[in-house]
């Protein structure tokens, strides 16, 4: 079976640009996150859908990053403006349930902002 | 602030020899508790789980161990083996996950 499929792989940008990432969840998963790593925070949770509702959405760090799940099988992460502070590598992953079950990460996207 | 904190960035240990991954968390609510593994450039990969119910959980050559009166959890990998080489992630949930920051563990031939 498939897992969750990001991309792109790695993207660089100079600043100011329009980012957007792009996730396919696990078919079936009710549930997508999407995390940013960074060294000095570790995995931070930014939003996270339910049935392709944004339920908490309290990790998004400002206004310039945005969430969509327009159907079951396709999200997006958007930062625009971007800066050179939002490098980092952005996971998506997707589960069957919230807080009882393992989350299924895909590769992650390498973001770099110049 | 962290609720999550794996205060150990790095740890090596010779193939064979037991490895023991330690995580402490703050927040008493949390019900639920997982390890993940990551290799380079891949995502996290889902290792082992445990829930707060229990103090102990087994798969293989991994066992989670749980203390909730000290907010603490840790991973034991026996016997260690090089591939086992990567970071890992502990991470703890109540209504969402937290996790820590990672501890790289190199098993040396």
């Amino acid at each position: 079976d498939a897992g969750v499929i990001q991309s792109p792989r790695h993207e660089v940008t100079e600043m100011g640009q329009e980012v957007t990432l792009r996730c396919k969840p696990i078919s079936g998963h009710d549930y997508l996150f999407w995390y940013r790593q960074t060294m000095m925070r570790g995995l931070e949770l930014l939003i996270y859908f339910n049935n392709n509702v944004p339920i908490d959405d309290s990790g998004m760090p400002e206004d310039r990053f945005s969430a969509k799940m327009p159907n079951a099988s396709f999200s997006t992460l958007k930062i625009q403006p971007s800066e050179p502070r939002d490098s980092a590598v952005y996971f998506c992953a997707s589960s069957e349930g919230n807080s009882n079950q393992p989350q299924h990460f895909g590769d992650g996207t390498r973001l770099s902002i110049l | 602030d962290q609720q999550v904190k794996q205060n150990s960035p790095s740890l090596s240990v010779q193939e064979g020899r037991i490895s023991i991954l330690n995580c402490d968390y703050t927040n008493s609510m949390f019900d639920y508790f997982l390890w993940y593994k990551k290799y380079p450039a891949e995502g996290p990969t889902f290792l082992i789980s445990i829930s707060s119910i229990k103090d102990k959980n087994e798969d293989g050559r991994f066992t989670v161990f749980l203390n909730k009166s000290a907010k603490h959890l840790s991973l034991h990998i026996v016997p260690s083996q090089p591939g086992d080489s990567a970071v890992y992630f502990c991470a703890a949930s109540a209504n969402q996950f937290y996790f820590g920051t990672g501890t790289s563990l190199t098993v040396i031939p």
